[in-house]
């Protein structure tokens, strides 16, 4: 079984673009979370998918987005980037939206 | 309430020696408690975890110790190999909520 892939892997963007990172989860598997990983703060929770609605959502701006298609897929969008959205955005998937959750490789995104 | 204490921050070990690493948590809700080992470029990947009515559960080298009354829970990575070099991170999660809240972090490092 494929394990949760992420696209793109690095991505470099200057400040007050957007972004929008892509994540497909393992086969089967219906619930998404996406996670900030940064030297800082470490992993933080940014929101959770499971059947194309979010079910909870972390403490960040409105600026930081996601949605979930028919297919489990999901894609995470950052607007008016800041230089501080520099990290690793991290994709887990599971298959009821619970305990066990696979992560995928991460996008690393630099903003300039 | 909803952090989850981790420590120490760095430890380094000699090959076979015993790797302990310490979390302790503050939130009685929390009923799941994986520990989740990364390397450089990866994901975090799921070690062991442990439900809070077990006070240790075994798994090969990897062992969680879990004290309930005290809110406390640790790894021990017994005879300590080199391939156990990574970043370690304890984590809590109430089942149904599905959100992670995760340590800071444990950069271990097995000398040969």
């Amino acid at each position: 079984k494929a394990g949760v892939t992420q696209t793109p892997r690095y991505l470099i963007k200057t400040r007050g673009q957007q972004v929008t990172l892509s994540c497909s989860p393992i086969s089967g598997h219906r619930s998404v979370s996406w996670y900030q990983q940064t030297p800082g703060q470490g992993l933080q929770f940014l929101f959770e998918y499971f059947s194309e609605t979010q079910r909870n959502k972390g403490n960040f701006p409105g600026r930081f987005s996601g949605r979930q298609f028919s297919n489990s897929r999901s894609e995470m969008n950052v607007s008016t980037l800041e230089l501080g959205d520099s990290a690793l955005y991290l994709c887990a998937s599971s298959s009821l939206g619970g305990e066990t959750q696979y992560f995928g490789p991460g996008t690393r995104l630099l903003v300039l | 309430q909803q952090q989850v204490k981790q420590s120490p921050q760095s430890l380094i070990v000699q090959k076979g020696g015993i790797s302990i690493i310490n979390c302790a948590y503050e939130n009685t809700a929390f009923d799941y408690f994986p520990w989740y080992q990364q390397f450089p470029g990866k994901g975090p990947a799921l070690l062991i975890a442990i439900r809070p009515d077990v006070s240790e559960k075994k798994e090969g080298r990897f062992t969680i110790s879990f004290n309930k009354s005290a809110k406390q829970f640790s790894l021990h990575i017994m005879d300590s190999q080199p391939g156990d070099s990574a970043t370690y991170f304890c984590a809590a999660l109430t089942s149904s909520a599905s959100k992670i809240i995760f340590g800071s972090g444990t950069r271990l490092s097995i000398r040969p």
